[in-house]
């Protein structure tokens, strides 16, 4: 059981360039989330889907496109990269009211 | 809006003793309220969470939270601090239902020996 499973860990991009960081559950979850984490600011929500084919905006969603295809699997887009969107991602996954969300172990991504 | 504060960013103990780390909150209805525990370069790990009842909710790790409504608070305590302890916390309200979570700045606690 592997749990949360991001991929990379490590990413530097160029300004303007796009990419998909993947995520991956395995634990039958119907929610998942996207959060980025920057200094002094917590974690802060991007995407959500409460179930496949279901997604919706969280508090910083400019730049990011998801989509949720099937139930394990939540990427998320970054369609062309900006020096603000350097920052450390987060993917979690959940049952509906369940018992906490479960995070994976993030994907640290520098943009220069 | 929802929104969570945690009033101190760091936070230094000695080892053994007593600690204590604020979160308030603001949420219009009963809210689910969480800690999560991050270590360096680690991801998230769930604390305790609190949902209903019983407004004391014992976690993992020796750690325990109180909700108190009129307070509006949700914090975290632990009566006797370990080194392995050192980490960054934070506490979350779950927005919408619960499918999203509202983190607050977070507290970095420091052990001394």
């Amino acid at each position: 059981n592997a749990g949360v499973t991001q991929t990379p860990k490590f990413q530097v991009l160029k300004t303007g360039q796009s990419m998909t960081l993947q995520c991956a559950q395995d634990m039958n979850h119907e929610y998942m989330s996207w959060y980025r984490q920057d200094p002094g600011m917590g974690l802060r929500l991007i995407h959500y889907s409460v179930g496949a084919g279901i997604t919706d905006q969280g508090e910083v969603p400019n730049g990011y496109n998801v989509s949720r295809s099937t139930t394990e699997d939540f990427p998320l887009r970054l369609l062309s990269a900006a020096p603000s969107q350097t920052s450390v991602y987060f993917c979690a996954s959940s049952p509906p009211r369940g018992q906490g969300y479960t995070f994976g172990s993030g994907t640290r991504l520098t943009v220069v | 809006a929802q929104s969570v504060t945690q009033p101190d960013i760091h936070i230094t103990v000695s080892e053994g003793a007593s600690l204590e780390l604020r979160c308030n909150y603001s949420y219009g209805a009963t809210p689910y309220l969480f800690w999560y525990v991050q270590s360096p370069g680690q991801g998230l790990q769930l604390l305790l969470k609190y949902f209903s009842g019983d407004t004391l909710v014992q976690g993992i790790k020796g750690f325990e939270a109180e909700f108190k409504r009129s307070q509006s608070s949700f914090n975290l305590r632990k009566p006797s601090v370990h080194w392995s302890d050192a980490a960054e916390y934070f506490c979350a309200v779950g927005s919408g239902g619960y499918n999203k979570l509202i983190f607050g700045a977070g507290t970095r606690l420091a052990v001394h020996p």
